[in-house]
């Protein structure tokens, strides 16, 4: 069966300093991934997808980035963080080539900014 | 502009009572809607889902109803326990022409069952 892994869990971080969150899936191949962030009343707000390695697309113009170097590893990343980047992240895959399939999501990350 | 509009933004349900919650959309494209739900320090889990060639589905005490002429859909909860205790999210997709099977969230429903 397929499983997504995110970590940290909770990560606590000083303002400027640089971010890296992972995500990993198994028991799938070329899934369609997905960092989103969850902020309290305002649901869930998509930042970047991936179809395939190295192909990334941005929905929101922001402080972050994301990469993935190989097939079933998705990385976000910040070189300076803001305040504004708290937040609870999440990381979600769904079947490539079938978009049809639901989405899965991984337990998220708490990050907050000092 | 907001795809999938939600409501209401919180819910309080006696143990044993139905909970309802609302979703409405625009895009006449969009062809499959699910519903998330999502414990504190989780991340979202899907629930149930439906197509709009049907106009009710149901799974236990989850139900969905939706209403294609209306564009609108909701979840039904019988029976609400305690446990139900959660945020909920409806979503929706277009997956005709797509290759990402991209999901428009509402903005959830934070549900609490009182005991």
């Amino acid at each position: 069966s397929q499983t997504i892994h995110q970590w940290p869990a909770t990560l606590v971080q000083p303002v400027g300093s640089p971010l890296s969150l992972e995500c990993t899936v198994e028991g799938t191949s070329n899934p369609n991934l997905y960092w989103y962030r969850q902020a309290a009343g305002r649901g869930l707000q998509l930042l970047f997808y991936s179809v395939g390695i190295g192909q990334i697309s941005s929905e929101v113009p922001q402080n972050l980035s994301a990469s993935r170097p190989q097939d079933r590893q998705f990385i976000l990343s910040s070189k300076k963080l803001l305040l504004s980047d708290s937040g609870f992240y999440l990381c979600a895959w769904s079947p490539g080539l079938h978009s049809n399939q639901p989405q899965h999501f991984g337990d998220g990350t708490r990050l907050s900014i000092l | 502009q907001q795809q999938v509009k939600q409501s209401p933004q919180s819910l309080i349900v006696q143990k044993g009572g139905i909970s309802i919650i609302n979703c409405a959309y625009e895009n006449t494209a969009f062809d499959y809607f699910p519903w998330y739900q999502q414990f504190p320090g989780k991340g979202p889990a899907l629930l149930i889902a439906i197509r709009p060639d049907v106009s009710e589905k149901k799974e236990g005490r989850f139900t969905i109803s939706f209403n294609k002429s209306a564009k609108q859909f909701s979840l039904h909860i019988m029976d609400s326990q305690p446990g139900d205790s959660a945020t909920y999210f409806c979503a929706a997709r277009r997956s005709r022409g797509s290759t990402l099977g991209r999901l428009y969230f509402g903005r959830g429903t934070q549900l609490t069952v009182w005991p």
